[in-house]
């Protein structure tokens, strides 16, 4: 079981529908959490972070962390087509040695 | 304008011969890292480097070196061992091995 699973897509929607990513991961240990986009042959660009459970809003992107079930999520609203991108979960753990694991990404296509 | 660079953008090898990619950074970070991506396989950290004149293997180092002799530049050679060498290499930066990670555009190596 890979440490940290992210659905590959693609995921194509609709412009202005709202987006939902997901990861889990395996380890309770994991304490930040991590959104990354990354548009084709380019570098992945940090969206959001956080360490705690519950919602972090910034525009139209929210990332939500459920620590109980080791689930994170990032939706964004009203998508636009610059919205199509790869998107990567990322964890960090701090116990013992720090070790950063990426998800594999899912590709989202937002259709104008 | 801080940041992180990356050059140069794609690269070609020919076989048994070594190549280096360069990363240079001025965000005044400590730690430093570099990444492979492959399709379907996220990224797998080569080598990382928390401090000046030390660095540390990562999960796929055969086949690579660096060097850390700056704080600004972590330089990565792809050697004639590395038998599979066609990838997409990012390089990136922190503050510390505890805090967000920020990437560079990317460098594209194919083999001839």
């Amino acid at each position: 079981q890979k440490e940290v699973e992210q659905d590959p897509g693609p995921l194509s929607v609709p412009e202005g529908a709202i987006v939902s990513l997901n990861c889990t991961y395996s380890n309770s240990a994991f304490q930040y959490f991590m959104w990354y986009r990354q548009y084709s042959r380019k570098g992945p660009e940090l969206l959001m972070y956080t360490y705690s459970s519950g919602n972090k809003e910034d525009g139209r992107f929210t990332a939500q962390v459920d620590k109980s079930s080791k689930y994170i999520s990032l939706f964004i609203r009203d998508s636009q087509p610059s919205d199509s991108a790869t998107y990567l979960c990322a964890v960090l753990t701090t116990s013992g040695t720090y070790k950063y694991i990426f998800g594999t990404g899912t590709r989202l296509k937002v259709l104008a | 304008d801080g940041g992180i660079t990356q050059s140069p953008k794609y690269l070609f090898r020919k076989e048994g011969q070594n190549v280096t990619l360069s990363c240079e950074q001025n965000l005044n970070h400590d730690a430093m890292y570099w990444y492979r991506q492959d399709p379907g396989q996220g990224l797998r950290l080569i080598y990382y480097s928390q401090i000046v004149n030390d660095f540390q293997k990562g999960d796929i180092a055969e086949g690579y070196s660096v060097s850390r002799e700056k704080k600004e530049s972590f330089p990565l050679t792809v050697t004639s061992a590395q038998k599979n060498p066609t990838a997409f290499y990012l390089c990136a930066s922190s503050i510390d091995l505890r805090e967000t990670q920020y990437f560079g555009p990317g460098t594209r190596l194919l083999v001839l």
